[in-house]
């Protein structure tokens, strides 16, 4: 299986803040990568597939990059409604595999 | 628009069989690369990916519980069931039916709509 490990666990951030969520994979998985939203009590969303594309409507000041082995999802300027958890999904094949997800809580 | 929504029961005792079933629409299972499927996560945890079934009629399942796992089609119904036998306490959590996207063919895909989820409990 491949595995997803997200860091941190934990971003504590402020309103208008810059934040980076980091995603790495036990082995290569191209840019077969996938980003969700999930506030509490809410089936998640998805934010960004394929490493780096943006789904509609989703806002612009979200964007992800990497490759290979390690990704990242950043927010440029962090707003009251980004405050959840993160999780990062690979589908480089038929077995997919979660991140353990990134809590963003405010400072 | 894309719709999907579980159901099933909220309350199961240990060694029990889960039945869940998810009923979509806005698209058919039979069109080339579509695909549905069933994701976990235990309260407070991450999600975990269970199951899913694509337009071809494959099947694919997580390793760790596969021999758990069941999932079937009933096309004329826009219906997708799942079943996961002996039911355990840490099997307890939120169930999501999920559809499955993907624009390169031959490739895993993610999951682009999401039903609401279904909270089921395993306790005797």
């Amino acid at each position: 299986d491949i595995q997803m490990t997200q860091s941190p666990s934990t971003l504590s951030a402020s309103v208008g803040d810059r934040v980076t969520i980091t995603c790495r994979a036990s082995q290569s998985i191209s840019s077969w990568l996938a980003w969700y939203q999930q506030k509490a009590g809410k089936a998640p969303k998805l934010l960004i597939s394929k490493a780096s594309i943006l789904e509609s409507g989703v806002p612009s000041r979200f964007s992800g990059s990497g490759s290979g082995t390690e990704f990242t999802l950043t927010i440029s300027s962090l707003q009251p409604d980004d405050f959840a958890t993160y999780y990062c999904q690979q589908y480089n094949n038929y077995l997919y595999t979660f991140g353990q997800g990134t809590k963003l809580e405010i400072k | 628009q894309i719709t999907l929504k579980e159901s099933g029961p909220t309350l199961v005792k240990p060694t029990q069989t889960l039945t869940l079933t998810c009923t979509f629409s806005g698209f058919s299972l039979s069109t080339y690369t579509m695909g549905v499927g069933w994701i976990r996560q235990p309260p407070g945890k991450a999600l975990e990916w269970l199951a899913l079934i694509y337009w071809n009629g494959d099947k694919r399942y997580s390793p760790s519980l596969r021999s758990r796992l069941t999932i079937t089609e009933d096309t004329s119904k826009n219906q997708v069931v799942l079943t996961m036998t002996n039911m355990d306490p840490v099997d307890t959590g939120t169930y999501y039916c999920v559809h499955r996207l993907t624009t390169v063919p031959n490739t895993g895909g993610y999951f682009d709509s999401w039903g609401q989820g279904t909270l089921v409990t395993v306790s005797s």
